[in-house]
């Protein structure tokens, strides 16, 4: 069955540096992957959007990284900031089906 | 321009009964999807609707239903209401699929 994992539950990282997160996913063959940002009691804000056929993709201190081979995604933030503390889902968008969520991961930058 | 608007944005209901969320897309979206999101189960897709048509529907029971009118607005029914129903219902429209989602705030739905 089609599955996606985002790596752990929690991370915790140094301000200022650049914290990484993964997006793994099973027996899909996305044609886009979505990064989100959630805040408690709100809804997801989009972050960025890679297609299949990229495999980068930057948006000021925000970079994803799409590998269909792996099967992976992975999103950066550099020179995080206590402000980037927040969950971020990954999605997954098969163009033509129905598009699925990881549970996301909550990053805690400490000052 | 304006945001996803979703009403009501609190509700609660007892067992058994039904209960109609509202969404207004922003001006120009013609895809509107809605989700359930659960502290256990995450963001889960309950379906799509495109031009007033159904394109995509997640694995969820018949209690659930949609539709979409002709100005793009969406609602979504859930019948006979069961505790495992309360969560946060979210709707998010796009220019179309495999384009950036705009999220409304959300419902927050308790069933007693």
């Amino acid at each position: 069955s089609q599955k996606i994992e985002q790596n752990s539950e929690a991370l915790n990282i140094q301000e200022g540096k650049t914290a990484t997160l993964t997006c793994n996913y099973t027996n899909y063959s996305p044609a886009y992957l979505q990064w989100y940002r959630q805040d408690p009691g709100r809804g997801p804000v989009f972050l960025l959007l890679i297609r299949e056929n990229e495999k980068e993709k930057r948006k000021e201190r925000l970079k994803v990284t799409f590998d269909t081979t792996l099967k992976q995604s992975l999103f950066h933030i550099t020179a995080s900031q206590p402000a980037d503390s927040a969950t971020y889902l990954c999605a997954l968008d098969p163009r033509d089906d129905k598009i699925i969520f990881g549970k996301g991961t909550r990053l805690h930058i400490l000052p | 321009k304006a945001g996803v608007t979703q009403t009501p944005r609190y509700l609660i209901k007892t067992r058994g009964q039904q209960v109609t969320l509202s969404c207004s897309p922003i001006s120009g979206h013609r895809s509107v999807s809605w989700y359930q999101q659960t502290p256990g189960q995450g963001l889960q897709f309950l379906f799509e609707y495109f031009s007033e048509t159904q394109r995509n529907k997640g694995n969820f029971p018949g209690r659930f239903s949609g539709r979409q009118f002709s100005n793009s607005r969406s609602e979504m029914n859930v019948s006979t209401l069961e505790l495992g129903d309360s969560a946060l219902y979210l709707c998010a429209s796009s220019i179309q699929q495999g384009y950036e989602q705009f999220f409304g705030p959300g419902t927050r739905l308790t069933v007693l």
